[in-house]
């Protein structure tokens, strides 16, 4: 079965530092994408960044960024500049089966990032 | 603006009695999802549904039904709830996939169940 790791349950940043979640993949799959969302203590899930596997450059979305290491099955999530707004929990998650995309999501188990002031 | 929403927020129940949990979403998707959270074990599915009254076992269905009517509701029913069913329910929902970008899915609130 596919799994998803990220192998940081809590971390800490100072505020403004930039910080690096991780995230690991098992796949043997040519074609997939990579999802990350952040969940604020309310619960919803906000969705972040995308990566596609064939993606010549890495992802960015304002203070986000990818650091895709396709070789490696690695999608880190780089956050610059934290903000107190960042402390949240952040998932990874990936598309299920690149040969018949069946809309499903495989979701690592999280990290409980908390930025101090 | 893209909504998903959930019937309850928070929801106890007693061990035994039938739950039902109401996910709408007005985006006209195709795609419906059940998960539960639970801490150090992430998001694990439970049912997802692709189409009016079609829907597959996610990986934990056991102690779960659902139901699919129209196309913007999907429901999660616990037949007989249990104190192991208390949770964080999240509902999500995606578009037709005509690439891989499409399989991002969009969540409502979440509803943390209790039962006792």
């Amino acid at each position: 079965a596919q799994k998803i790791t990220q192998t940081q349950p809590g971390m800490f940043v100072q505020e403004k530092e930039a910080v690096t979640l991780d995230c690991t993949y098992d796949t043997s799959d040519p074609s997939y994408g990579l999802f990350w969302y952040k969940q604020p203590s309310s619960g919803e899930m906000i969705f972040l960044i995308y990566q596609g596997s064939y993606d010549q450059q890495n992802a960015t979305e304002g203070r986000y960024s990818l650091n895709f290491q396709k070789a490696r099955k690695s999608a880190n999530l780089v956050i610059s500049a934290s903000q107190l707004g960042d402390s949240a929990m952040y998932f990874c998650a990936k598309s299920d089966s690149g040969s018949s995309n069946t809309g499903k999501l495989i979701f690592g188990q999280g990290t409980t990032l908390q930025v101090k002031p | 603006d893209v909504k998903v929403t959930q019937s309850s927020r928070y929801l106890v129940k007693r061990t035994g009695e039938k739950v039902f949990l109401e996910c709408v979403q007005d985006m006209d998707h195709e795609n419906m999802f059940w998960y539960r959270q639970d801490p150090g074990l992430g998001l694990r599915l439970i049912y997802f549904s692709y189409d009016v009254k079609m829907k597959e076992k996610g990986d934990i269905p056991e102690g779960y039904s659902v139901s699919r009517e129209k196309k913007e509701r999907f429901s999660l029913i616990l037949e007989s709830a249990s104190t192991n069913q208390t949770s964080m329910y999240l509902c999500a929902s995606s578009g037709t996939l005509r690439a891989l970008r499409d399989n991002e899915q969009f969540f409502g609130p979440g509803t943390r169940l209790t039962v006792l």
